[in-house]
């Protein structure tokens, strides 16, 4: 275990169904974020919070919508997706200063959401 | 804007062998150079850091990197592959948001595998 957990593993829904993808940090880091992985394609930043404030929406469809209700929790609800949505999402929290600028960006990553949208 | 390449989908190595992947990278000002590894059914692991100093990098489970200014490469190394290193390794490169947030790039991954 890395600190950051995520559930579901697996996923699988329709095209008109609602779900939720959660993810959890016990590492007591102050940002969260949340990508997309797909194959043979770059890891796709999609949302950033830090200090609980989002703080980047990278041009994501709205069909995606995050919340952080705390820094410790972030969630990705799902609404009405694609097949084409169908991939990897990975969580990942780091600890960054005040100013936004720690110079180290570790990232520490869960396991990923499997999400199949049929 | 910020990116970095990573020009092999795969490389094959046999097991003792040297093993190096391939990362060019792509940003105004000093780069913050970073690799990852994933493993099956697993998030992205950090190995390892350029941030100024040494151009050789050290880092886990053997790992390290040779940051080359001239050539904008960094690219991973280790001298006696295992079977064990067998993973998909990501490349990434810091960038900025326009909030100025700061961010990771990240390559589109390159997947090793050793072979006994």
């Amino acid at each position: 275990e890395t600190g950051v957990t995520q559930t579901p593993r697996h996923l699988v829904m329709g095209m008109t169904n609602k779900k939720s993808l959660k993810c959890e940090q016990h590492l007591g880091h102050n940002a969260m974020y949340w990508y997309k992985q797909s194959a043979k394609k770059p890891l796709e930043l999609m949302f950033v919070y830090n200090f609980k404030e989002q703080t980047e929406n990278n041009s994501v469809p709205s069909r995606f919508s995050p919340e952080c209700p705390n820094s410790s929790h972030l969630f990705l609800h799902l609404h009405t997706l694609q097949p084409e949505d169908s991939a990897l999402y990975l969580c990942a929290s780091s600890q960054e200063g005040a100013g936004g600028d720690s110079g180290a960006n570790v990232l520490t990553f869960g396991a990923g959401s499997r999400l199949t949208v049929l | 804007a910020q990116s970095v390449a990573q020009p092999e989908d795969q490389v094959n190595v046999a097991e003792g062998n040297p093993l190096t992947v391939k990362c060019t990278y792509s940003v105004s000002g000093n780069p913050y150079l970073f690799w990852y590894v994933q493993y099956p059914n697993r998030g992205l692991q950090f190995l390892l850091k350029y941030i100024t100093g040494d151009n050789l990098v050290k880092g886990s489970y053997g790992f390290e990197a040779e940051f080359n200014k001239s050539q904008t490469s960094f690219h991973l190394k280790k001298p006696s592959a295992l079977v064990s290193d067998s993973a998909l390794y990501f490349c990434a490169v810091r960038g900025f948001m326009n909030t100025g947030f700061q961010k990771l790039v990240f390559g589109t991954g390159t997947r090793l595998l050793v072979s006994p």
